[in-house]
């Protein structure tokens, strides 16, 4: 079975600063999917960007970059020129390519932005 | 304006009854899923659907049960078997494709206290 892991449950940065959340994740797969989903305090959750695995480029949107290491199964998320809306909680989600349409999800980092 | 809706938002009950957590969405998507999250641990799958009238367990399905009478709604009974019920509850929907643009949409939740 796969699993994912965020390692940091808590992280702080100050607005305009950039800040780097860490997942790894273990899969037996070659084909897979990989995403950060954000919950801010509405406990909405948010897609903020997504990986292809087979994709050796990394995925970016606006402000969010990620850092795709496959041989190491590691998945992190950069957040440049932080803002006050940015302060929420993260989730590193995988999803086989293969094998239905469930994401596994880490436990999560919760992140604080300083003013 | 399409979406998923769940209600209530707070749900309260007495130990020993069962309560039911609607889910509606009018995305027309195939697959619905509900999650149970606790603190510090992310997201759970309970159970999913990917057709009417069918549905599978996910990771914690016990003390739980579905139904999926109608493409549009996934409502979740949490039992009296249910050991530890208090948490928050999301349901999800998405199509069937395996892309990586299959994402998961969420509703807004719903926190179940059991007093």
């Amino acid at each position: 079975a796969q699993t994912v892991t965020q390692s940091q449950p808590e992280m702080s940065v100050q607005e305009a600063e950039t800040v780097t959340l860490s997942c790894t994740y273990d899969t037996s797969e070659s084909d897979y999917y990989l995403f950060w989903y954000k919950q801010p305090p509405s406990r909405q959750m948010i897609l903020v960007i997504r990986q292809e695995a087979y994709k050796q480029q990394n995925a970016t949107e606006n402000r969010f970059s990620v850092n795709f290491q496959k041989a190491a199964k590691s998945f992190s998320l950069k957040i440049s020129d932080s803002q006050l809306g940015d302060a929420a909680m993260y989730f590193c989600a995988y999803r086989s390519a293969l094998y239905g349409n469930k994401l596994v999800f880490g436990a999560g980092t919760i992140l604080r932005v300083k003013s | 304006d399409g979406g998923i809706t769940q209600s209530p938002k707070y749900l309260f009950r007495k130990e020993g009854q069962n309560v039911t957590l609607s889910c509606e969405q009018n995305l027309n998507h195939d697959a619905m899923y509900w999650y149970r999250q606790d603190p510090g641990q992310g997201l759970r799958l309970i159970y999913y659907s990917q057709i009417v009238n069918d549905f599978q367990k996910g990771d914690i399905a016990e003390g739980y049960s579905v139904s999926r009478e109608k493409k549009e709604s996934f409502p979740l009974t949490v039992t009296s078997a249910q050991k530890n019920p208090t948490a928050f509850y999301l349901c999800a929907s998405s199509t069937l494709s395996r892309g990586a643009y299959n994402e998961q949409f969420f509703g807004p939740g719903t926190r179940l206290t059991v007093l």
